[in-house]
């Protein structure tokens, strides 16, 4: 399996801009996160779905956020308009209940600069 | 006060040494421990889990729970310049397989370095 898969692995953009992170999470799993990873916070949940309905999005810091997920092997998460303070890491993860540990298998991460 | 307390380091220490890592909690519902390792630039990867308290042993990796103090240990035996990475504890209240306690709560990270 590819694993999970984000893009772009790094983005720098200006503030104001709009920025979209994407991921394909790993065929087969029914869960998805988006987790936002800096030095002073570590790593945070910002929201995640299951079978692709958003379950808990309280954890999206502001209405500048978005998330989405489409269909099962695609979701995205929208900054607009993006800010310094939003630069970051941003990794995507998925998970199988059925079966499984309930290991979340992680992507390698979108880094995000807004100058 | 966080859910969840790790010391953010950097720890350094020789090749062969013991490394211990640890992580405190304030949430006496957590029963589901796990230890992500983090190399530089990549995703966390999942390296050991446990469920309520006791030891788990996996090759040179030994977790520890202790529910009484809400505390939790990962040590590494004859630690190698590999083993150089970010390890991250993760902690929830329930089994995976309850409905909707999807939730993981990270530690901050621990970044530890293997000197040669």
């Amino acid at each position: 399996d590819a694993g999970v898969i984000q893009s772009p692995r790094h983005e720098v953009t200006e503030m104001g801009q709009e920025v979209t992170l994407r991921c394909k999470p790993i065929s087969g799993h029914d869960y998805l996160f988006w987790y936002r990873q800096t030095m002073m916070r570590g790593l945070e949940l910002l929201i995640y779905f299951n079978n692709n309905v958003p379950i808990d999005d309280s954890g999206m810091p502001e209405d500048r956020f978005s998330a989405k997920m489409p269909n099962a092997s695609f979701s995205t998460l929208k900054i607009q308009p993006s800010e310094p303070r939003d630069s970051a890491v941003y990794f995507c993860a998925s998970r199988r209940i059925a079966g499984g540990t309930g290991e979340l298998f992680f992507g390698e991460g979108s880094r995000l600069t807004v100058l | 006060q966080k859910e969840v307390e790790q010391d953010p380091g950097p720890l350094s220490v020789p090749e062969g040494a013991i490394v211990s890592l640890n992580c405190t909690y304030s949430n006496s519902a957590f029963q589901y421990f796990m230890w992500y390792r983090q190399y530089s630039r990549k995703g966390p990867e999942l390296l050991m889990y446990t469920y309520s308290s006791g030891n788990k042993e996996d090759g040179r990796f030994t977790a520890q729970v202790d529910k009484s103090s809400k505390y939790i240990s990962l040590f590494i035996r004859d630690s190698q310049p590999s083993d150089s990475a970010t390890y991250l504890c993760a902690m929830s209240p329930h089994t995976i397989i309850i409905q909707g306690a999807q939730k993981l709560v990270f530690g901050q990270g621990t970044r530890l370095t293997i000197n040669p």
